[in-house]
């Protein structure tokens, strides 16, 4: 299975900030990449889509960037609601595999 | 409105059986591939299996392969999972997901709520 590893594990910054989330793939998986956002106890929430396709209905300030075998999501400017955990999965190959996983905090 | 929604968890010894379903409704069932993904308490999301919009296609997790098996019957517009031989590891929330297009190798536009299966003596 191809192996996602994001970094960093945790981050802490303040409201209005720009942060940005690694994810990095074993293997190249081109652009087929997808980003999550998850609050405690609620399902994940799908917001971008092979690497940098925004989903609907998601804020502008997200966005997603990189091919091959490294990605980010950054958040233009943090807000309150944005704190929740942040998962890359890649789809290039099937054994679909996640990232350990962001969680984004506000300072 | 789209929706899915998972029912079937529950509490089970070691060694059991459990059937875990999935409604779906608010879009066209059969079009879509359709997944199981997991995740253990405090930990990450692990994908389980897919299974293609067509019945007939079907992969797995190599955790939980000869051991479950997904399966759906469009006309309910329905999704399912048998999960036989549970491990104490098996425990964790399982969600229903809609992949994105017709692809089995999607992302995940809809998800369920989760069902929690607790496997434990």
């Amino acid at each position: 299975d191809i192996q996602m590893t994001q970094s960093p594990s945790t981050l802490s910054a303040s409201v209005g900030d720009r942060v940005t989330i690694t994810c990095r793939a074993s293997q190249s998986i081109t652009s087929w990449l997808a980003w999550y956002q998850q609050k405690p106890g609620k399902a994940p929430k799908l917001l971008i889509y092979k690497a940098s396709n925004l989903e609907s209905g998601v804020p502008s300030r997200f966005s997603g960037s990189g091919s091959g075998t490294e990605f980010t999501l950054t958040i233009s400017s943090l807000q309150p609601d944005d704190c929740a955990t942040y998962y890359c999965q890649q789809y290039n190959t099937l054994g679909l595999t996640f990232g350990g996983g962001t969680k984004v905090e506000i300072k | 409105e789209v929706q899915l929604l998972e029912s079937g968890g529950g509490l089970v010894q070691p060694g059991g059986s459990l059937r875990l379903s999935c409604a779906a409704s608010g879009f066209t069932f059969r079009n879509y591939a359709m997944n199981w993904v997991r995740q253990a308490p405090g930990k990450g999301l692990e994908w389980v299996s897919v299974i293609s919009f067509s019945v007939g296609r079907t992969h797995y997790a190599e955790s939980v392969k000869g051991r479950f098996t997904i399966s759906r019957d469009n006309s309910k517009n329905m999704l399912y999972l048998q999960m036989n031989g549970l491990r104490v590891e098996d425990t964790a929330v399982y969600y229903c997901a809609k992949s994105w297009d017709t692809a089995m190798d999607d992302a995940f536009d809809i998800w369920g709520p989760g069902t929690m299966v607790i496997v434990s003596s």
